[in-house]
Order: structure tokens, then sequence, then C-alpha cells
């Protein structure tokens, strides 16, 4: 079956840190890819998403690359704030498939 | 465009007791989603519907109940609360092709206390 894994949390950085999340997956099949965040007390929203090799996915400074050789959708962001501090989800959905899976979250705090 | 809400926000149950909790879109979505968070587990996948008047089951359906009546609205009972279920649940909705690529959108989510 379909699964995702992600680098274990909490992440913490100084602010203008570079970021890297790690997402590898397992799954039958060209899935899409996804990077959801969800700021605190709120729910989740669609970072990014690449929906074939080598493609890139990119938003609010955040970039990700579908890698099938690696089955990889690292997450990163070359400068973070503090803004940035949230909970990150890699997610897939493969075809003939209505439900996402998710990783586990990675929870991201930048101090100042 | 308010997008997904649900309601409540927070609730807190004694055990066997039921209840509802209610998601609603604007969007015209054809798919919507019922979800919970624990901790470490990420999101699994409880119910689902792909239109008005149809559900089907997720990954975790045990102890759940759903029921699509409008198209804007998605129910989620509890007949009988337990312990276990004490979560957060999310609510999602996305539009009607079921494409591999199709965007969901989450509401805020509803924190459940089952004592």
């Amino acid at each position: 079956g379909n699964s995702v894994t992600q680098m274990e949390g909490p992440v913490t950085l100084s602010e203008e840190a570079f970021l890297t999340i790690n997402c590898t997956y397992t799954a039958t099949g060209y899935p899409s890819l996804f990077w959801y965040v969800q700021y605190p007390g709120e729910g989740l929203q669609l970072l990014l998403k690449a929906t074939k090799a080598d493609d890139k996915g990119s938003n609010k400074g955040f970039e990700a690359t579908y890698r099938k050789e690696t089955t990889s959708f690292h997450l990163e962001k070359g400068s973070v704030q503090v803004s940035d501090s949230a909970v990150y989800f890699c997610a897939l959905k493969n075809f003939g498939n209505e439900k996402l899976t998710f990783g586990t979250g990675t929870r991201l705090t930048i101090i100042p | 465009n308010a997008g997904v809400t649900q309601t409540p926000k927070f609730r807190v149950l004694k055990t066997g007791q039921s209840m509802t909790l209610l998601c609603a879109q604007d969007m015209n979505h054809e798919y919507m989603y019922w979800y919970r968070q624990d901790p470490g587990m990420g999101l699994r996948l409880i119910h689902y519907s792909v239109g008005e008047g149809t559900t089907a089951k997720g990954e975790v359906p045990d102890g759940y109940n759903v029921s699509r009546l409008k198209k804007q609205n998605f129910l989620l009972g509890l007949e009988s609360a337990a312990p276990s279920q004490t979560s957060v649940y999310f609510c999602a909705s996305s539009y009607s092709t079921g494409e591999i690529q199709e965007t969901q959108y989450f509401g805020p989510g509803t924190r459940l206390l089952v004592l």
C-alpha cells in the first residue's frame, strides 16, 4: 500500500537559516505529491504540489522536486522566517484512490 | 466565501454519549472527507463522500457514521463515544473529478475530548 515517511521533528532553526524537511514515499504507479502546512490553531493548507516526475512545486519561497528515482519530495526554503513556524505534512494521492496518504508531520519552530 | 467550516470547534463528551460534527462547504465541491489527527500518526481518513447521498469507508471507520443529505454538508456521528475517539477531526472537500492532482481544502478542525 501507499505510505509516506517524513523527517521526525521537532526542528528548530534560527531566522534566515536554510530549511530541508525530508519526505520519501512508497506507492504503486505515479502518485501526485503534496506538502500541506498547519499553522497553530488552524486547519491544513496546501503549500505546494507536483503531479509528475521532475516537476517542481513552489510557493511562498518553499520548493520541492518530485524525484521518482529516489521516491522523494523534500521540502526546502533558502531563508526561513519566524512566520514559517508550523507543522508540515507530506502527502500523496494515487490514481483511482480518493484519499490522501499523509506523513506524520514535522513541527518547525523558527527562533528570532 | 467561507470555504470549509466546522461546528463545533471544541467539545467534551463522557464515554457513551453521542454527538454529531457538522462540516459545511460553499465551494460547490462534490467530494468531502472526514479525517482524524492524532499525535505521531498524521491524518487518517475516517469516511468520505463522492457526491450527495453517497458515502464510503476510509481507513478507520469503526465507531463513526456519516451522512451527506445535502451537497454542501457532511455530518460525522459518534453513536457511543469512547476515549479512543479523543482526537482532532478535520473535514475537507475537493472538486468533482477525483483526479490525483486535486487539491483538498480543509476546515479549521474540531477538538474532541472523551472522558
